[in-house]
């Protein structure tokens, strides 16, 4: 059974980093095409994607946060993470991890609301 | 650039059925997109790919009154039948060179 888990702080203050952890279970990042990576969705917005990690340790990145965000992953710990620097309040979203299999995203995490607000 | 288009809102009555367009940009009407099922307080849910020549494949527990096609640059969700539930955000998505896309999402409202 595939289950993907979002973990982090759910405030954060303007300027400051954001780290969340996905931890998962039921596939291996080591298996061929096997990728994780991260949406967010503003309160009462679409999706975005931000970035991926695949199974030879890529990394992809939204372009226009290119910048702000570093995607790593742990294939021990079953575990991705994901860094948000200088967070701001148009960046309170709640943020998915997701897997990845051959490019298609097929499981999703429940999601953790994170507010950015002094 | 990969852009995908959908109509913001969509309605249809309960038992009806009901076709959601995802349009692909110029120059990627052969690229497969995924369509995700989003209900309200909830995180999204995959439901089905769909492939350029129309084949689809659904994920385990997607109910039969689900199905996609493709017509050139467009990819459509069908549900027939409309339940209750079926009233959702849907999005597609897909990917080309180191780059994942989403549609803006269509609102179904089931009247």
């Amino acid at each position: 059974q595939v289950t993907l888990r979002e973990s982090g702080p759910a405030l954060v203050k303007p300027t400051q980093t954001l780290t969340l952890t996905c931890t998962f279970s039921g596939f291996s990042l080591n298996t061929n095409g096997m990728c994780v990576t991260w949406v967010r969705q503003p309160p009462g917005k679409a999706l975005e994607w931000l970035a991926l990690v695949d199974w030879e340790d890529d990394k992809y990145y939204n372009t226009s946060l290119r910048t702000r965000l570093t995607i790593s992953k742990d294939t021990f710990k079953n575990q991705v993470v994901l860094t948000v620097t200088d967070m701001d309040p148009v960046d309170t979203a709640t943020y998915y991890c997701a897997r990845v299999m051959m490019a298609a995203i097929d499981y999703w995490g429940q999601g953790t609301l994170v507010t950015v607000s002094s | 650039q990969l852009v995908l288009t959908q109509s913001p809102s969509a309605s249809a009555s309960l038992g009806a059925s009901v076709n959601l367009t995802c349009t692909l940009s110029s120059g990627h009407s052969s690229y497969t997109i995924v369509w995700h099922q989003q209900q309200a307080e909830k995180g999204p849910r995959y439901l089905m790919k769909v492939h350029v020549d129309g084949s689809h494949s659904k994920a385990d527990g997607v109910p039969d009154r689900f199905s996609g096609s493709s017509s050139g640059a467009e990819r459509y969700l069908t549900i027939s039948s409309l339940q209750s539930e079926d009233e959702a955000d849907y999005y597609c998505q897909t990917w080309g060179t180191g780059v994942w896309v989403f549609g803006g999402g269509t609102k179904l409202t089931v009247l």
